[in-house]
């Protein structure tokens, strides 16, 4: 099984930079993802990460660390559309996920 | 249709009713999962089939039923509900021959039992 832990919430102003740590204990690895939940609505594919390292996608990067156990879910130039809730989900070898409980990202002006 | 489509959007339903949730995506992908997600538990897998024909449990089965007779269709059955099944339930399919492999999901079916 897997165990995924995130903060539950985080709170930052509008333009400002936050990042949501994930770190994971894995009965097996075949990548990491992030989501991005708004309230009411389905989870979205944001990231993802397979080797250690940064990956840049626009305003949102993440990182992983396999040998820690470790990712970061970096959002950069807030904007109040960015609160929501982001999820972390480790993918096993049987290509199935398990997700964190998720971390409410609130933006304020 | 684009995507995944579930339904009902939301139902209301009295313990020891039989409930199936329906869940349909035109993406062709090979596996189809359903979670359920709970305030402050996040996603848990239910079911799940990495292609038609086949199926497995997941993280929290018991309770519920699936069967995958195409590539289209991953209906949820639920036997006997009971008031912890309330929960909000997504329906998500992934391409295990795409990139990411990421899972799509579906805009979640909304079951209160009472």
């Amino acid at each position: 099984g897997q165990n995924i832990d995130q903060p539950t919430e985080m709170t930052a102003t509008e333009g400002a930079i936050v990042q949501i740590n994930c770190t994971y204990q894995t009965s097996g690895f075949n990548g990491l993802f992030w989501y991005q939940q708004h309230a009411g609505e389905a989870p979205t594919f944001l990231s993802y990460n397979v080797l250690d390292g940064l990956e840049e996608k626009g305003r949102f990067s993440s990182f992983l660390s396999r040998s820690k156990g470790y990712s970061y879910l970096l959002l950069k130039e807030l904007q109040m559309k960015d609160s929501a809730s982001y999820l972390c989900a480790v993918r096993d070898g049987d290509y199935k996920l398990s997700f964190g409980a998720g971390t409410t990202v609130t933006v304020r002006a | 249709i684009a995507g995944i489509t579930q339904a009902p959007t939301s139902q209301i339903l009295a313990a020891g009713r039989r409930m199936t949730l329906r869940c349909t995506q035109d993406m062709r992908h090979n596996a189809m999962y359903w979670y359920r997600q709970d305030l402050g538990l996040g996603l848990r897998l239910i079911h799940y089939s990495n292609t038609a024909g086949t199926t497995g449990k997941g993280e929290v089965p018991d309770g519920y039923s699936v069967s995958r007779a195409n590539t289209d269709d991953f209906p949820l059955t639920l036997a006997s509900a009971v008031p912890s099944q309330t929960s909000v339930y997504f329906c998500a399919s992934s391409d295990r021959s795409g990139s990411y492999n990421e899972q799509f999901f579906g805009p979640g079916t909304r079951l209160t039992v009472l």
